[in-house]
Parts: structure tokens; sequence; C-alpha cells
């Protein structure tokens, strides 16, 4: 079956720590990933994607994203936080029709 | 920069009341999208829509849901005897394309409108 998980519901770091946010995916075929990020209040906005090629991508904010194939894993890293990144974020997988699996999201605190 | 608009932003309705959520994709976008959040959980998947039908729906997306696009840039969600366990937070979303098998596209989704039941 087709799945995306996020193990880690909340995760708190330091201002200007580094950050890794975790995704596994399960998926027949070649999956194409994204990492969307949603502020209180607000819709999801696009972080990255990962569709072939490059296995690790850059995206906006100063995130980057690994595939790893082997592992199942498309994680999510940030070398220095900072407060505004408070927010939650899903990973997602997307079908053949345009679907998108979500994962259940990880919330993100920064501490000052 | 072009953007998905929903409106209302919050809604809040007596059970058994029929709700229209709506939506206006970006304007060359062709596939349309509804999912749901019902509040703490993951996003959900209800239904995609493409050339004036349905594409796909979820299980999720029982008689009680329609969606059509009435004149050409709206898109909506109706929910006509609504539940308390429709409360969530619903986004549209639209893309050029409806998967990556047609190229590297992406959905760009709305800010969600916010259902609540009473």
């Amino acid at each position: 079956a087709q799945s995306v998980t996020q193990p880690d519901i909340h995760i708190t770091v330091s201002e200007g720590a580094s950050l890794e946010l975790r995704c596994n995916y399960s998926y027949g075929a070649t999956p194409y990933l994204f990492w969307y990020v949603q502020s209180p209040g607000q819709g999801l906005q696009l972080l990255l994607k990962y569709f072939s090629g490059d296995t690790l991508v850059q995206g906006i904010k100063g995130f980057e994203a690994e595939f790893k194939r082997s592992q199942s894993s498309f994680n999510l890293r940030k070398p220095s936080v900072h407060w505004s990144d408070a927010a939650e974020y899903f990973c997602a997988v997307v079908t053949l029709g345009g679907k998108l699996i979500f994962g259940q999201g990880t919330e993100l605190s920064v501490k000052p | 920069e072009p953007e998905v608009t929903q409106t209302p932003s919050h809604q809040v309705t007596q059970m058994g009341q029929e709700v229209i959520l709506r939506c206006v994709p970006i304007s060359n976008h062709l596939y349309f999208y509804w999912y749901r959040q019902i509040l703490g959980q993951k996003v959900e998947f209800l239904v995609s829509f493409y050339n004036n039908e349905i594409s796909e729906k979820s299980e999720i997306f029982d008689d009680q849901f329609s969606v059509e696009r009435p004149d050409g840039s709206n898109f909506t969600l109706k929910i006509r005897s609504t539940k308390l366990e429709d409360s969530a937070m619903y986004f549209c979303a639209s893309s050029i394309q409806p998967g990556p098998q047609a190229g590297n596209t992406e959905a760009f989704f709305g800010q969600g409108t916010r259902l609540t039941v009473v």
C-alpha cells in the first residue's frame, strides 16, 4: 500500500541549531516526493520536490532533502534553524493520477 | 505570483445544513483537488477533477459530497447535510498536469477553509 510515515510528531530545536525531519515512504514505483510547510492558520507551501536526478534537492528558505532509495527515505534538513521556521512540516508522495499522500506531519518548535 | 484562493476562510454551520466551499484555481491549471485536514490529523485526499468530471475520489468522498466547476473559474465542494465529523480544514489545490508522468509539476494549495459544524 502507498503510504508516508513521519516518525516524529513534534520536534523542538534551538535557534541556530541544525534540523533533520524524517520521512519514510512506501510506494510501488519510482516515488515523486515533496515537502510542504504549513504555518499556523495558513495553507500548504511547497518547500522542495524530488522527481529524478540528483538525490540531494535544494528548496526554499535554506531547506534541502536527500532521497535515499535503499532506505525509502526523504529526510528534510536545514543547517541553521530560524525562529520563523516554527511550523508543521508534511512529507508527501504523488501518485500517477496526481493524488498526494501525506504523512502525519511533524510540528517544529524553535527555542530562542 | 498566481495563487489558489479559497472562500470563505472560516465557516460555521449547523449540523444537517448544506455548505458550499469555493475555490478559484490558478487560471491555466487543468487539474483540481480537494483535501481535508481534521484538527491534529494528516491532510487527506478527497477528490480530483479534470475535464468536468471526477478523476478519482477517496472513500471519504461519499454521496454527501459533490464537486463542480460551474463557470470555468470557480471550483466548488458541496456537502449536502453536514455532520459534526465534517469539521475540518478543507484545502483546494490545482496543477497544470496530474502527476509526474506528465512532467515536472506540482500542486498549488489555497489557504484553506476552516469548516466548523455545530
